[in-house]
């Protein structure tokens, strides 16, 4: 069973960092392309970055370029997402999904809240 | 980057069929994902590539597209399809990025 669940998740003030990360189980980690998606308190979904399979290359949501940088570790079938100088409007669920073009499995998220 | 736009919300009698829009210009050139949410749960993936289901999906899910719409339906909609869909497709980048409609909550009463 393919099984995805994220860590990580935590209140953290304006301008801080923070690492999650997503342990997979189940499939093959390292043949599956990933993605972050995130969702605000009672808001839409929001896809957030992709890797390829081998850790490059990536992408990002223009909302978090420059500040999010999404990683990998095949050896240890987890994926990350370094978060950087943190924004309120960052406040939200983060979710890792298996997949290329389009998220298909998806884990049960780990909150994120941004406050002072 | 570009928006999908769908409705806000729908409402359904139990036993009729729902439909739900997407639309976008890029539509008319790229695949239309979906993806169900129930209250406090993870999106699962309903319908892929425009009008694929996924086998662990029951056949009353179809999706369709008609130039730059895409559509979902759900025939003989049952009260536990009350959920919120999105609908989803690639960015014009061409590396894995997507774009999520705004969501559109289902309600069947």
């Amino acid at each position: 069973e393919v099984q995805l669940v994220e860590s990580g998740g935590r209140l953290v003030q304006p301008g801080g960092s923070l690492r999650l990360s997503c342990a997979a189980s189940g499939f093959t980690f390292s043949s599956s392309w990933m993605h972050w998606v995130r969702q605000a308190p009672g808001k839409g979904l929001v896809w957030v970055a992709h890797i390829d399979i081998d850790g490059s290359p990536t992408s990002y949501a223009d909302s978090v370029k420059g500040r999010f940088t999404i990683s990998r570790d095949n050896a240890k079938n987890t994926l990350y997402l370094q978060m950087n100088s943190l924004r309120a409007e960052d406040t939200a669920v983060y979710y890792c999904a298996r997949g290329g073009d389009y998220p298909t499995v998806w884990g049960q998220g780990t909150l994120v809240t941004v406050s002072s | 980057s570009y928006e999908l736009t769908q409705p806000p919300s729908v409402s359904v009698s139990p036993g009729q069929t729902a439909r739900i829009t997407c639309s976008a210009d890029a539509l008319s050139k790229k695949y239309a994902y979906w993806y169900q949410q129930k209250s406090g749960q993870a999106p699962v993936l309903v319908i892929y590539e425009d009008s694929k289901r996924p086998s662990e999906i029951p056949e009353r899910f179809s999706g369709s597209t008609s130039g730059t719409m895409a559509t979902l339906t759900i025939s003989g909609t049952q009260v536990e399809d009350e959920a919120d869909y999105y609908c989803y497709s690639t960015d014009s980048s061409g590396n894995h990025g997507g774009v999520f409609g705004g969501g559109t909550k289902l309600t069947v009463l």
